[in-house]
């Protein structure tokens, strides 16, 4: 099987931009999460989609959003992007609908805001 | 925020040596997964323990959980040069695949 694919996989930007990062998901995985990875904060939660529905959102801020296809393919959207968004953001997909279940991560989209 | 936490923060070894990792973690958890992440790319999935498991092994690497104590520790035996990656616990949070990550232990395993 293929593994969890994202495009694009780098991204430079300029602050009050905003950018659109997407994922496609292992084949027949359902479940899709996204994270922010940055050298200050570590990896961080930032929502999961089930069945083309939010399951869960970490703690961030209204400018971070996403939606998942009925394919399962996922998007997120930064809008008006700061400086502090410049992160790695990974996206990880699962075939199980419990608690905490294995995640299989992609290559990540590395984005630059200048 | 983070809730598990690795220690040491970086880990420098001889090729050969094995390598522990430590993990705690704050609250209560269903499972506990190790991953590995090489030059700030995908993380690779290691390993998962359970929270009514104690002890689990996976080639030459080895998990223990403690819950009582809120920790856990990853063993990578006879370790190689291609082991120098971070090493990052997540714990599960209270619903949902969302998982909590530590800031990881970087490992460095010379030749």
């Amino acid at each position: 099987k293929a593994g969890v694919t994202q495009t694009p996989r780098y991204l430079i930007k300029t602050r009050g931009q905003q950018v659109t990062l997407s994922c496609s998901p292992i084949s027949g995985h359902r479940s899709v999460s996204w994270y922010q990875q940055t050298p200050g904060q570590g990896l961080q939660f930032l929502f999961e989609y089930f069945s083309e529905t939010q399951r869960n959102k970490g703690n961030f801020p209204g400018r971070f959003s996403g939606r998942q296809f009925s394919n399962s393919r996922s998007e997120m959207n930064v809008s008006t992007l700061e400086l502090g968004d410049s992160a790695l953001y990974l996206c990880a997909s699962s075939s199980l609908i419990g608690v905490g279940e294995t995640q299989y991560f992609g290559p990540g989209t590395r984005l630059l805001v200048l | 925020s983070q809730q598990g936490e690795e220690d040491p923060q970086a880990l420098s070894i001889q090729e050969g040596e094995n390598a522990t990792m430590n993990c705690s973690y704050k609250t209560s958890i269903n499972n506990l997964q190790w991953y590995r992440q090489n030059s700030g790319r995908g993380l690779v999935h290691l390993i998962l323990i359970r929270s009514n498991e104690r002890e689990k092994h996976s080639g030459r690497l080895r998990v223990t959980l403690d819950t009582s104590k809120k920790s856990s520790s990853l063993l990578i035996t006879a370790s190689r040069a291609a082991d120098t990656a971070s090493y990052f616990c997540a714990t599960d949070g209270s619903d949902g695949n969302k998982l909590v990550f530590g800031a990881g232990t970087i490992l460095r395993v010379k030749s």
